[in-house]
């Protein structure tokens, strides 16, 4: 199956500092998806991309859809603690029904 | 009023033996997920099934099978279980309804440790 790089692989900040991390495919996907993971719990979604070029906001997080199809980013501004855990990336490709393949993830850290 | 609800939370068991994971959504969604995350957080999807017929199947070994009894539930049986067995089982689901692609809804997962 695909699978999508994910960078940084990890990340340690302070509180109130922005965050970026990308998402990159070797091949085209139609949808992108970003999920975040806390310990012990399932990827909850955060934010839904269906268009190439698209920007989407969930508070203070914001996503975009690459222009070429190929890679998406996830910005999160003015951290907080609450924000550690594993982000996900999950992209679809075309003709593939429901199947979504997952990123390799980004660990973020938040220190107070 | 859990989405997607999974039993066990935890499993630890003897290398060779057989166990089952249980899945269960009352979100009315057609289609269900196994995934599995390895020790690397890496997830990857093992199986789907949309209204109880078996929709994708990834390279997994025979060794794991799943069933869905109704819509709302998909189970996973593991027989002769194995140490690279050890990993976290996410069940998810789906409407299922096109246009795909859709979202999913992830359950809180299953720690299985084979020892």
């Amino acid at each position: 199956g695909q699978q999508l790089n994910q960078s940084p692989q990890s990340m340690f900040i302070q509180e109130g500092e922005d965050v970026s991390m990308n998402c990159t495919s070797s091949s085209i996907f139609n949808t992108w998806l970003w999920y975040k993971q806390e310990p012990g719990e399932g990827p909850v979604l955060l934010i839904a991309l269906y268009k190439a070029g698209e920007l989407t906001s969930n508070g203070r997080l914001t996503a975009q859809f690459g222009i070429t199809r190929k890679d998406s980013f996830l910005n999160i501004s003015a951290s907080i603690p609450s924000d550690v855990g594993i982000y996900f990336c999950a992209g679809h490709p075309p003709n593939t029904g429901n199947q979504f393949y997952f990123g390799t993830g980004t660990s973020l850290t938040v220190i107070p | 009023d859990t989405a997607v609800s999974q039993t066990p939370k935890y499993l630890v068991t003897q290398m060779g033996n057989d166990k089952s994971i249980k899945c269960e959504q009352n979100l009315g969604h057609d289609t269900m997920y196994w995934y599995k995350q390895d020790s690397k957080k890496f997830l990857k999807i093992m199986f789907s099934y949309n209204n109880k017929e078996l929709i994708i199947n990834e390279t997994v070994p025979n060794r794991f099978s799943p069933k869905s009894p109704d819509k709302a539930h998909l189970n996973l049986h593991i027989n002769s279980l194995e140490l690279g067995d050890s990993a976290v089982y996410f069940c998810a689901s789906s409407p299922g309804r096109r246009p795909f692609p859709e979202t999913q809804y992830f359950g809180p997962g299953t720690r299985l440790l084979v020892l």
